[in-house]
């Protein structure tokens, strides 16, 4: 299995909602990945989990919350998001974030409208 | 100030031309670049570099990196409408830091 798996695939939200996104991969990579990606922008980092624990926080609102249940599986919780926060969220995966052969093999997106 | 920077930011071309796409890179301790094409959805994985001079190939696209000047070329021949994307260009570096993504460069082949 060489894939990284994103549920849902369109996600539409009001603002007072609470949803979460889930990404999964079953290659055995311990670093796992949150960008957030607007039309026509490079994917921007969210946050970083290596080993199960967050390593990176690139200052996101704390509207949005990763949570990594176990080395396979990624989420990411919203709650009372904006309507600017719409964008293609993209989960990734790697073999870890400190080998210079680091590849992110990235998920298909949750593409997110908040209304 | 931006670490990868990408050139052009768009180019029209069309089938059967040859494109460069580009990119610049100011990092210490560099340690891979690689380029990834993005249609609808996730960026897909094209090459990763992380010796100078050395050649990646795979059908119609090449890729080379220049570590001395701090850039990366992206090279794709006999261009094809399939072959309309976004190129992005990313750079490794440090220890802990994740990839850091350039701009991109939107590539449109017409008929």
């Amino acid at each position: 299995d060489t894939e990284v798996t994103q549920t849902p695939k369109h996600l539409v939200m009001g603002m007072t909602n609470k949803k979460s996104l889930k990404c999964e991969q079953h290659m055995g990579h311990r670093a796992m990945y949150w960008y957030k990606q607007k039309a026509k922008k490079p994917p921007e980092l969210m946050f970083v989990y290596s080993y199960e624990k967050l390593s990176i926080n690139e200052s996101v609102p704390s509207r949005f919350s990763p949570e990594c249940p176990n080395s396979s599986l990624l989420n990411l919780h919203l709650h009372a998001l904006q309507p600017e926060d719409s964008a293609l969220y993209l989960c990734a995966s790697s073999q870890d974030i400190s080998s210079g052969a680091n590849v992110l093999t990235f998920g298909a997106g949750s593409r997110l409208t908040v209304l | 100030e931006d670490k990868v920077v990408q050139s052009p930011l768009s180019l029209v071309v069309h089938e059967g031309d040859t494109v460069t796409l580009n990119c610049s890179y100011e990092v210490t301790n560099f340690r891979s670049l690689l380029w990834y094409k993005q249609e609808k959805k996730a960026p897909t994985f094209l090459f990763m570099l992380t010796s100078s001079g050395i050649e990646k190939k795979s059908g119609r696209l090449s890729s080379i990196l220049d570590k001395k000047e701090l850039f990366s070329i992206l090279n794709i021949t006999a261009t094809q409408t399939g072959d309309s994307a976004i190129y992005l260009c990313a750079v490794l570096y440090s220890g802990n830091t994740p990839l850091v993504f350039g701009k991109g460069t939107r590539l449109s082949v017409i008929a």
